[in-house]
């Protein structure tokens, strides 16, 4: 049972730039948050999709948007990259018919700007 | 709105010492409560959870009691081993499918 996956490990980009990261969500799972965690810090939630739409969004500029497909996959796009974006970005998924409120989470993508 | 405290580290014990990481939270309602550790170069693992006042949840040799008086969730092991060397993060819930809300993670490193 392959758990959440994300794409690419790492990236490089320019400041200016356009970026776009993958996450595939665990096998059964419905729903896709996305998480920013800077060195040293705790993540911080981005938004959270649930039948392709946007339910939940938390203090991010609109730089930040996101897609969910028919098959669960979502993808994270940031416009007009800043050195600021540079963190671990998080893709965690869950269920949203089970008991329990767990969310499985990927490895992340490391995102540096240069 | 809700917020999540825990104790500063690096936290370094010695082998086989009794491990303690506070954690305190604000939050209206009845939030859940969970404890998530991050290996070096990995993502997140869900280590336990407690969803309703007085529930303890363990995992792996590690506790915490969800104390609703005290707004806390400190995560407690009788016996840390070098493998336990990890950040540890403590975070709530406010409803099902709701985002999480982290603390800022604490660093523990045992030595053999």
């Amino acid at each position: 049972d392959a758990g959440v996956t994300q794409s690419p490990t790492h990236l490089i980009k320019t400041r200016g730039q356009q970026v776009t990261l993958r996450c595939s969500p665990k096998s059964g799972h419905d729903t896709v948050s996305w998480y920013q965690q800077a060195l040293g810090q705790g993540p911080q939630f981005i938004f959270q999709y649930y039948e392709e739409e946007e339910r939940q969004r938390g203090n991010f500029p609109d730089r930040f948007s996101g897609h969910q497909f028919p098959n669960y996959s979502s993808e994270l796009n940031v416009n007009a990259l800043l050195l600021g974006d540079s963190a671990l970005y998080l893709c965690a998924s869950s269920f949203r018919g089970a008991v329990s409120y767990e969310q499985y989470f990927g490895p992340g993508t490391r995102l540096t700007v240069t | 709105g809700n917020s999540v405290t825990q104790m500063e580290g690096p936290v370094t014990l010695s082998e086989e010492a009794f491990l303690t990481i506070n954690c305190t939270y604000t939050a209206t309602g009845y939030p859940s409560l969970f404890w998530y550790v991050q290996y070096p170069g990995e993502g997140l693992q869900l280590l336990l959870k407690a969803t309703k006042a007085d529930d303890k949840g363990s995992n792996k040799g590690f506790e915490a009691t969800y104390r609703k008086e005290t707004t806390s969730f400190h995560l407690e092991k009788g016996s840390v081993q070098v493998s336990d060397s990890a950040v540890y993060f403590c975070a709530l819930m406010r409803e099902y499918g709701n985002k999480l809300v982290f603390g800022a993670g604490t660093i523990l490193r045992v030595k053999s």
